[in-house]
């Protein structure tokens, strides 16, 4: 969806190694949300965060972290703690009762 | 934990039919909405019902909220090329904002 940016489009992590993904918003949109798909599933929520500088554990928030230090961005990292990071990553904005629009995604692979 | 149960997993269709796809949970749900996700990009919105019964189109889209607030279904008449891709029901549970998301339906035309 246009104003809402995922960076980088694909990423590679090494053994052991941190990696940053990021979602930048022009909206204005109060709530942001970061999903985990694996092929052949669903979407699944790592965190999300409805207002500045608090966030919630999703259903599978181990190994990850994430901050939001301003309205417009919510930047997911992928630890050297999450075992099986290989996946495709969707940063989702929303407002109120308003459904959630997406970002195009990053693809991150293990090297 | 709160399900959702899309059907079919898949479709092989030709050109020109009539599609028909459903969602059903066992508790009920606030707000159905239904996406569809090109290969390599995020979820984008096709309908969103609110309310028991409603029926809501958008082109040859049609999308329905079961009047047990449990389930809802998505058609799509006369399939073109571009309708591939994996669509994607989401309900919204009456007492929070999290999405609950369905495994997807693939939807392929045959050549």
């Amino acid at each position: 969806d246009g104003g809402i940016t995922q960076s980088p489009k694909y990423l590679f992590r090494k053994e052991g190694q941190n990696v940053t993904l990021s979602c930048e918003q022009n909206l204005n949109h109060d709530a942001m949300y970061w999903y985990r798909q694996d092929p052949g599933q669903g979407l699944r929520l790592i965190y999300y965060s409805q207002i500045v500088n608090d966030f919630q554990k999703g259903d599978i928030a181990e190994g990850y972290s994430v901050s939001r230090e301003k309205k417009e961005s919510f930047p997911l990292t992928v630890t050297s703690a999450q075992k099986n990071p290989t996946a495709f990553y969707l940063c989702a904005v929303g407002q109120n009762n308003q459904p959630q629009h997406f970002g195009d995604g990053t693809r991150l692979s293990i090297l | 934990g709160q399900q959702l149960n899309q059907s079919p997993q898949s479709m092989f269709i030709q050109e020109g039919e009539d599609v028909s796809m459903n969602c059903t949970s066992s508790s009920i749900f606030n707000t159905w909405l239904w996406y569809k996700q090109d290969p390599g990009e995020g979820p984008v919105l096709l309908i969103a019902l609110y309310k028991a019964g409603e029926l809501t189109s958008n082109g040859r889209l049609t999308a329905q909220f079961g009047i047990t607030r449990k389930d809802s279904f998505l058609n799509i008449s006369a399939s073109i090329p571009s309708d591939v891709g994996i669509y994607f029901c989401a309900g919204q549970p009456k007492s929070n904002y999290q999405l609950i998301w369905g495994a997807g339906t693939k939807l392929i035309i045959k050549p």
